[in-house]
């Protein structure tokens, strides 16, 4: 079974600019999480949708958002970019979202904001 | 304070020595992650505990509930345990696919 990816690995972007990451989920799974990890503030939640729907939500600014298809397949979308959003975002997909469950961790997008 | 804490924040280590990493945690949980992140990003979940104690191979991880405690051990550590170990914890209540990061422990094993 394929594991979560992510595109694309890497992107440089400036300030300002907006950017969209894509999430594909391990097959079968429906549930699809966003985190954002620096090295200042570590590893943080920013989202989570099941179903086309933002079932839970980080203490992000606005300019974050997200959203998720049909096929459990989601985005996320970055808007007005700033210096300080250069991160790794990683994202996880389980079944369900529930939490008994175990979160399977794609290899990230490395975002650097000039 | 953090929900989540972890010590040490850095461990140094010779091959074969036996490694303690700790985890505490303030607030209610549903389940406690214990995750390896290697250079480069990407992130394996090595445990998922709600009580008691799991082993796999040489990766030991309990809890305490009570105490709200956990930790991870690696028996007889070899070179390739380098990485930086995260514990997590899903919070209690409705809080759909969200996990709460301690800080990470990055160890080192030489040779």
């Amino acid at each position: 079974k394929a594991g979560v990816t992510q595109t694309p690995r890497y992107l440089i972007k400036t300030r300002g600019q907006q950017v969209t990451l894509s999430c594909s989920p391990i097959s079968g799974h429906r549930s699809v999480s966003w985190y954002q990890q620096t090295p200042g503030q570590g590893l943080q939640f920013l989202f989570e949708y099941f179903s086309e729907t933002q079932r839970n939500k980080g203490n992000f600014p606005g300019r974050f958002s997200g959203r998720q298809f049909s096929n459990s397949r989601s985005e996320m979308n970055v808007s007005t970019l700033e210096l300080g959003d250069s991160a790794l975002y990683l994202c996880a997909s389980s079944r369900t979202g529930g939490s008994g469950e175990t979160q399977y961790f794609g290899p990230g997008t490395r975002l650097l904001v000039l | 304070k953090n929900e989540v804490e972890q010590s040490p924040q850095n461990l140094t280590a010779q091959e074969g020595e036996f490694i303690t990493i700790n985890c505490s945690y303030s607030v209610g949980i549903s389940a406690l992650h214990w995750l390896q992140q290697h250079p480069g990003g990407g992130i394996v979940s090595l445990f998922m505990l709600s009580s008691g104690k799991k082993k796999h191979g040489r990766l030991i991880a309990t809890i305490n509930i009570q105490e709200k405690h956990s930790s991870l051990h690696i028996t007889a550590s070899h070179p390739r345990d380098s990485a930086v170990y995260i514990c997590a914890v899903t919070p209690g209540g409705t809080s759909y696919g969200k996990l709460t990061f301690g800080q990470g422990t990055i160890l080192t094993v030489h040779p």
